[in-house]
């Protein structure tokens, strides 16, 4: 099937330095991705929607201005997590689109979990 | 607003055993709706989905079955193995006003399968 994946697989930072996480679909092409935010036991939480060529869509609550989102190719959406704080600990999962609408179908990277000190 | 709801876990079976995992949800519109696997170590996988009433999803031993009176998605297996403890979330996908794609994942629920 469809690989997605994400580096890295975990990173730890200092209090206010940014990271960021990149989410790739390997043998195929995503016009939309998708990033997930996972805190332990818990469900998965839509961020927002990253579409290629175009600015990203916020779930309410999420901060823009410190979750930047850019999608710059078809194969390639990066989250950068700025002025990290240690609330912005978790586990982040990106999923790429594959398919037209009605018959898409979503595939995940395998997470990356971010710990900051 | 649109949610999914799941059993709380852990659950943990002897090899061979029956499985389910319920999951209920509640939504505006006609969603589809998914069961992902999620093993050790590794990234979400699609296990099964139905897009409408009545439709039965099945993959690797493993059904569900839409029901649209009961908002209903169990996930039923009738001889569990070793090698599918993981984690299994419950999902819809309804499209939002507008266009577009959204899913919306229940908590999760994490199976233990002992030899």
């Amino acid at each position: 099937g469809a690989v997605v994946s994400q580096h890295p697989s975990w990173v730890i930072c200092k209090s206010g330095t940014s990271v960021k996480i990149e989410c790739r679909s390997l043998d195929f092409q995503a016009t939309t991705m998708f990033w997930y935010r996972q805190f332990p036991k818990q469900s998965l939480m839509l961020m927002a929607t990253s579409n290629e060529g175009s600015k990203a869509t916020y779930e309410q609550g999420v901060e823009k201005d410190k979750f930047l989102i850019n999608h710059a190719s078809l194969t390639l959406s990066t989250l950068t997590v700025t002025s990290a704080h240690p609330e912005d600990s978790s586990f982040y999962i990106c999923s790429a689109l594959m398919g037209l609408a009605g018959e898409s179908e979503q595939y995940f990277g395998p997470g990356t979990r971010l710990t900051v000190t | 607003g649109n949610s999914v709801t799941q059993m709380e876990g852990p659950v943990t079976l002897s090899e061979e055993a029956f499985l389910t995992i319920n999951c209920t949800y509640t939504a505006t519109g006609y969603p589809s709706l998914f069961w992902y696997v999620q093993y050790p170590g590794e990234g979400l996988q699609l296990l099964l989905k139905a897009t409408k009433a009545d439709d039965k999803g099945s993959n690797k031993g493993f059904e569900a079955t839409y029901r649209k009176e009961t908002t209903s998605f169990h996930l039923e297996k009738g001889s569990v193995q070793v090698s599918d403890s993981a984690v299994y979330f419950c999902a819809l996908s309804d499209p939002p006003v507008g266009g577009g794609f959204k899913t919306i994942f229940g908590a999760g629920t994490r199976l233990f399968v002992k030899a």
